[in-house]
């Protein structure tokens, strides 16, 4: 079945420094989504991306989907504090309406 | 946006309760709701998608007779896990999503954390 693999599990970075977590599907995606789970909270939707290719910031965060549709990844520049959490990539499942998730990255930012 | 609600936040019980978990979604219509399970730092694990009007689908191995799901409206599902013993606690996540945007993300509810003494 469709699998979504994320690395790397975890990092650990110190304030100011910058993060990248990479997703991997083994099907081609019609889309891939991002997504940010606080501790203890739920996960919020931060962006999707459809096209092949395609590159989209959100302030400091910087989102690529690869050619293939296959690959993704979500760069964050000069972290802060605020950033602590996990990060989901997910993908729709094929032929279905619901979503298979990547394992996440859990960042921790030290002050 | 698109809100959805779930509720409650946390529950501790006894082994053998039975308990219920609403998630409603506020300004949308959602024929498809979908749970989730989560272990501490784990990822989500799909667990069903609950159909209006219809039954549930479940995924392989979760046990349909423990984790009984009820879509009666358009914007209402509840999952009940039924005679919970420890090994039920976890963190439960509801979703859903606008179907008549394929823009629209899922959009989960805030999880609810359950506790089994």
């Amino acid at each position: 079945g469709q699998q979504v693999m994320q690395i790397p599990q975890y990092q650990h970075v110190q304030e100011g420094e910058d993060f990248t977590t990479y997703c991997n599907s083994s099907t081609t995606l019609s889309n891939i989504q991002w997504y940010k789970q606080r501790p203890g909270g739920h996960p919020v939707f931060l962006i999707q991306l459809v096209k092949s290719g395609e590159v989209k910031k959100q302030k400091r965060l910087t989102f690529q989907f690869g050619e293939a549709k296959k690959n993704s990844s979500l760069h964050i520049t000069a972290t802060q504090t605020t950033d602590v959490g996990t990060y989901f990539c997910a993908g729709p499942k094929s032929g279905y309406s619901t979503l298979t998730f990547g394992k996440g990255t859990m960042l921790l930012v030290s002050p | 946006g698109a809100v959805v609600s779930q509720h409650p936040s946390w529950v501790i019980c006894k082994s053998g309760t039975s308990v219920k978990i609403e998630c409603r979604s506020l300004d949308f219509q959602a024929t498809t709701m979908f749970w989730y399970r989560q272990f501490p730092k784990q990822s989500l694990m799909l667990m069903a998608t609950s159909n209006e009007g219809s039954k549930a689908t479940y995924e392989q191995g979760v046990e349909k007779d423990k984790f009984l799901i009820n879509h009666a409206s358009l914007t209402l599902s509840t999952l009940t896990v039924t005679s919970a013993h420890p090994e039920d606690s976890s963190f439960y996540i509801c979703s859903a999503r606008d179907l008549t945007d394929n823009n629209q993300p899922q959009h989960f509810g805030d999880g609810t954390r359950l506790s089994i003494l």
